[in-house]
């Protein structure tokens, strides 16, 4: 079993549009993470959900909003998605020890 | 400057050699230290914890020094397999990744 996946592994679509990326884990772990890993290779924090609770939000735009309906998923929803949107979407799972175990990845392409 | 910073490289070394990368942080209350290694379009993957003490996994190496705010990743005999991009990662509220260094090991 995969310990934490991802859906879709690639997106493609057009500017303004809504999408959304799913992440799931089973590894029992607390704290679940988005990342963006945009062209230049940089991976930077997003969004980090602890017991379904928000705890940190990078300064990201509202556009952006992840929800976490269980300890198990953490999603991302993305409104009105523009060109500078495209990149590579990391979710990741740790645990008390901060050692992070990350999904394969979402490559979002907006066109 | 930057929170964390890297030679992002390319190191392009033989078989066989020792390399060794170094990363340096700005916030000294920072919390806990990684290193990863990221292969070409798939994920980070935790490669080991930095401890205070410095600890050993393998042919990896890794040793963290407060006073100056930087840590080291050494990698002993190393193998094509090795090839891939080491991510530095400090905590301090929320994690942060260094952009990188690339390492290229050749037969």
């Amino acid at each position: 079993d995969t310990a934490v996946s991802q859906t879709p592994k690639y997106l493609v679509t057009q500017m303004g549009n809504d999408k959304s990326i799913k992440c799931e884990q089973n590894l029992g772990h607390d704290t679940m993470y988005w990342y963006k890993q945009d062209s230049k290779k940089f991976l930077k924090i997003m969004f980090s959900y602890n017991n379904k609770e928000l705890i940190i939000n990078e300064t990201v735009p509202n556009r952006f909003s992840p929800k976490s309906p269980d300890k198990a998923h953490l999603n991302l929803h993305i409104n009105s998605l523009e060109l500078g949107d495209s990149a590579v979407y990391f979710c990741a799972v740790s645990d008390a020890s901060y050692e992070q175990y990350f999904g394969p990845g979402t490559r979002l392409t907006v066109t | 400057r930057k929170e964390v910073e890297q030679d992002p490289g390319p190191f392009n070394v033989p078989e066989g050699a020792t390399v060794a990368f170094n990363c340096t942080y700005s916030n000294s209350a920072s919390q806990s230290f990684f290193w990863y290694r990221q292969d070409c379009r798939k994920e980070p993957k935790l490669l080991m914890s930095v401890y205070s003490s410095g600890n050993e996994d393998g042919r990896f190496t890794a040793q963290l020094n407060r006073a100056s705010q930087y840590i080291s990743l050494l990698i002993r005999d190393s193998k094509l397999s090795d090839s891939a991009t080491y991510l530095c990662v400090v905590l301090y509220n929320d994690m942060r990744f260094g952009a990188g260094t690339r390492l290229t090991v050749k037969p």
